[in-house]
């Protein structure tokens, strides 16, 4: 179930730089789509969300963009910072249900 | 700031045996949900729960697991038969309207089966 695929599983920036990761999906019945941040022994925590009625959100540092045609979002955080190091997770939920299907994550590690 | 409660943080069991791993999710929340991260691998949904019953299950949801809102604080997952492959981490959630503003997760529980 490749549902929501995450490729470039790390990315490694420098502080202040921007950190730009890409999510896929397959299924054109997802009507919503929310980005994760995960650090060791802890559990996701919801970062930024979007609605496929929108092709961009910006809550700070963070901005998701996207591209319905391509079946394709992305995250920018800017700029990145030490403690956004963590797993980042894309999510996407389909039209009248709850459950999300994740992907794999993408490891960000921002160097001081 | 309101958090969901996973316990314990850690679970080893034999195969074979029942487990019963516990959440508190946040008081005011609605929808509860299960998911589950085999190491390696991408999380994956097991099941939500509204309004005292299953809302939704995945494939993964069989006859060996079940849930239950035993006291209308706590949310558990019972696996009946533990077997080599449900060692995982399995993470509980809480929503206060579903989906829509993201979930709130538990920091997990490790289950390993031996």
């Amino acid at each position: 179930d490749q549902q929501v695929k995450q490729n470039s599983p790390s990315l490694s920036v420098q502080e202040g730089r921007i950190s730009i990761l890409n999510c896929d999906y397959t299924n054109s019945m997802f009507d919503y789509f929310l980005w994760y941040k995960k650090y060791p022994a802890e559990g996701p925590t919801f970062l930024i969300s979007i609605s496929s009625i929108k092709d961009k959100n910006e809550d700070g540092r963070f901005t998701v963009f996207l591209n319905k045609s391509a079946k394709h979002l992305s995250l920018h955080i800017v700029p990145s910072q030490p403690g956004d190091s963590a797993v980042y997770f894309c999510a996407a939920r389909g039209y009248g249900n709850n459950r999300l299907a994740f992907g794999k994550g993408n490891q960000v590690v921002v160097i001081p | 700031e309101p958090e969901v409660t996973q316990t314990p943080s850690h679970q080893v069991t034999q195969m074979g045996q029942e487990v019963i791993l516990r959440c508190v999710p946040i008081s005011n929340h609605l929808y509860f949900y299960w998911y589950r991260q085999i190491l390696g691998q991408k999380v994956e949904f097991l099941v939500s729960f509204y309004n005292n019953e299953i809302s939704e299950k995945s494939e993964i949801f069989d006859d060996q697991f079940s849930v239950e809102r035993p006291d209308g604080s706590n949310f558990t997952l019972k696996i009946r038969s533990t077997k080599l492959e449900d060692s995982a981490m399995y993470f509980c959630a809480s929503s206060a309207a579903g989906a829509d503003y993201g979930y709130t997760f538990g920091s997990g529980t490790r289950l390993t089966v031996v």
